[in-house]
């Protein structure tokens, strides 16, 4: 089965501290990301990877930054948390070319207090 | 840059009948695909149908089909025969065909299977 795995299911973090968000796929796909989801407002693309220490910034990247120095393993990095980081988060990963399923993980539920 | 809508915020449905789910997408793009993804509660998003622009059939998957409207830029999502498992939040997504790999995706509606 392939599989896209996120390091922590819930978290809760209090409003200042330093955030490590981890996502690791085994299907050797070169293009990962990371998606807020927040009710009401969808799926909004923080950061994407296309190929390991490349990264462009996605619809929300403020606040934010990521890392890719394997292949397999993408991080999301809330430098200073923030109350209104309190969020799902949610990586995905897909090979480049036309139409590519995108695969995701379970989901990161941060809370930030 | 596209955009994605969904109006419907939520759904519901009788177990056994049919729903349909409206998406509607702007782009000027000719070349593009189309996605219904599913998130059950607790549970990963998964890849329901794909659609491709160029292909004026329009995609089957057992009991979820779709309604590819190009030139009204629509793309509903008709499920038959409801089943519980059914139940989830139901996202349209795009994807454009030029070297852009971001998927953009909708708001959501949240489907209810009524027993």
């Amino acid at each position: 089965d392939v599989k896209v795995t996120q390091s922590s299911r819930y978290l809760v973090k209090r409003t200042g501290e330093k955030v490590f968000l981890e996502c690791v796929q085994d299907m050797d796909h070169e293009n990962m990301f990371w998606y807020r989801q927040d009710p009401g407002l969808g799926l909004r693309l923080i950061y994407f990877s296309y190929d390991v220490k490349m990264k462009e910034k996605g619809d929300i990247p403020e606040g934010y930054s990521v890392s890719r120095e394997k292949k397999e393993r993408f991080s999301l990095i809330l430098e200073s948390a923030s109350t209104n980081q309190t969020s799902m988060y949610l990586c995905a990963s897909r090979n480049t070319g036309a139409g590519g399923e995108l695969f995701f993980g379970e989901g990161s539920r941060l809370t930030v207090l | 840059a596209q955009t994605v809508t969904q109006s419907q915020p939520e759904m519901s449905v009788q177990e056994a009948e049919t729903v349909t789910l409206s998406c509607t997408y702007d782009t000027s793009e000719s070349d593009y695909y189309l996605f219904w993804y599913k998130q059950p509660p607790s549970r990963q998003m998964i890849l329901v149908i794909r659609q491709e622009a160029y292909k004026q059939q329009n995609a089957t998957e057992n009991r979820f089909s779709v309604n590819f409207q190009k030139a009204a830029k629509s793309f509903s999502l008709k499920i038959s025969d409801s089943q519980l498992g059914d139940a989830a939040m139901y996202f349209c997504a795009y994807l454009s065909n030029f070297g852009n790999e971001k998927l953009t995706f909708g708001t959501g509606t949240r489907l209810t299977i009524i027993p």
